[in-house]
């Protein structure tokens, strides 16, 4: 079965200091990738998504990903995280066959 | 506005009471999917639904029911709910099943 993993469950950082959050999937075939973000009481918010061409892809709020095909990797990016960007992050996989898996996701928490 | 609504936003409910929370999609959307979401686990897709009368389980689809009678409608049922199905729970909408998926403001359920 089609599997997702995030392995950092927390994370903490200081504004302005620069993030990446791992997301590995366990699939060989073509895959659509998606991170997600679920800010505190609020639903889950696409913050980009990749499904074929450049393997970085550049979406909402200054964040990044990219996609290394060899390593079934797709790790999300910031250079300066804000205080706005505390939230809870989820890399979510598309195998084709019409299910999303979701990672367990990481949470994230800025201090000012 | 293109929105996922859910209805309610909070239940309180007691073992074996049968309950129905709502989805609607006011996008035309030809895939509507529940998923649960719980703490460390990440979100788990329960069913989906490719198309009106199409539907198909997803990961965790034991005690859950879902029908698919009109495109914008996607209500899932809990027959006999119990504790474990103490969760917040999501809908989802998106043109295909490997698109993006537009997310519901969620339903928190307790059963007692």
């Amino acid at each position: 079965a089609q599997s997702v993993s995030q392995h950092n469950h927390h994370v903490i950082l200081s504004e302005a200091a620069s993030l990446e959050l791992g997301c590995n999937y366990s699939y060989g075939g073509t895959v659509n990738l998606f991170w997600y973000v679920q800010y505190p009481g609020q639903h889950l918010q696409l913050l980009l998504k990749y499904f074929s061409g450049d393997p970085l892809v550049k979406g909402i709020k200054g964040f990044e990903a990219e996609f290394i095909k060899s390593k079934f990797s797709f790790n999300l990016r910031k250079p300066s995280v804000q205080w706005s960007d505390t939230a809870e992050y989820f890399c979510a996989v598309n195998t084709g066959f019409q299910k999303l898996v979701f990672g367990t996701g990481t949470r994230l928490l800025v201090s000012p | 506005e293109a929105q996922v609504t859910q209805n309610p936003r909070y239940l309180i409910t007691v073992t074996g009471k049968k309950l129905t929370v709502t989805c609607s999609q006011n996008m035309n959307h030809e895939y509507m999917s529940w998923y649960r979401q719980d703490p460390g686990l990440g979100l788990r897709q329960i069913y989906y639904s490719m198309n009106v009368e199409v539907t198909d389980k997803g990961d965790v689809p034991e005690g859950y029911k879902v029908s698919r009678k009109e495109k914008r409608n996607f209500p899932l049922i809990l027959e006999s709910p119990s504790p474990n199905q103490t969760s917040l729970y999501f809908c989802a909408s998106s043109l295909s099943g490997d698109n993006e998926q537009f997310f519901g403001p969620g339903t928190r359920l307790t059963v007692l």
